[in-house]
């Protein structure tokens, strides 16, 4: 099954201690990329990936940090969390830059 | 650069009533626009889009779209609800010269579906 697989679905944390939330996609897909879901404020787009080792900002990437060693995995990195990242986070990725975004299931983080 | 509005925060319809969900856009050029629908709990999950063509798109569940360039609106309509239809509702749109690259979702309106 064509699927984003997100880990972990629900997290929480303590100011400062180092995390890393991890996305992978079956699908063969080239492009890759971060959202931050919070109430009122829609999505916003963090990091995004084209293609291995190619990866960009978004509109919010203060605070973090993404790697795309491998095609199937875009991991989203908090070296230091502080509480303003307490939010939903959403991995999505397509074929190419111009095609349908598949979403994993999301991950519920928050840093108390 | 490109931004959305979905000036409706909140919209409660009656089973069986028709629907319809505002999105207005700002981009200088032809735009990508995009729906998602987001289930509780869930993912987004694409509804429909409009690359070019035919400004009226048909999309999956009963939903359509039409592009209106001179109001830079794509609203979002449904003949009939059902209740399975409560859900979030994103509008988004990309730009022509980065696509996905830099693709901006609106705030959401959130769709109550009253029996």
């Amino acid at each position: 099954e064509a699927q984003v697989t997100q880990n972990p679905r629900y997290l929480i944390t303590v100011t400062g201690k180092k995390l890393t939330v991890t996305c992978s996609q079956n699908m063969n897909h080239e492009y890759m990329s971060w959202y931050r879901q919070d109430p009122g404020l829609g999505l916003r787009q963090i990091y995004y990936s084209m293609n291995v080792e190619v990866t960009d900002k978004g509109d919010v990437p203060e605070g973090y940090k993404v790697s795309r060693k491998e095609k199937r995995n875009f991991p989203l990195i908090l070296e230091s969390p502080s509480p303003n990242q307490t939010s939903l986070y959403f991995c999505a990725s397509s074929r190419t830059g111009n095609e349908k975004l598949f979403f994993g299931s999301g991950t519920q983080l928050s840093v108390l | 650069a490109q931004s959305v509005t979905q000036p409706d925060i909140h919209i409660t319809v009656s089973e069986g009533a028709s629907l319809e969900l505002r999105c207005n856009y700002s981009y200088g050029a032809t735009p990508y626009l995009f729906w998602y629908v987001q289930s509780p709990g869930q993912g987004l999950q694409l509804l429909l889009k409009y690359f070019s063509g035919d400004t009226l798109v048909q999309g999956i569940k009963g939903f359509e779209a039409e592009f209106k360039r001179s109001q830079s609106s794509f609203n979002l309509r449904k003949p009939s609800v059902h209740w399975s239809d409560a859900a979030e509702y994103f509008c988004a749109v990309g730009a022509m010269n980065t696509g996905f690259q830099k693709l901006v979702f609106g705030t959401g309106t959130r769709l109550l579906v009253s029996p």
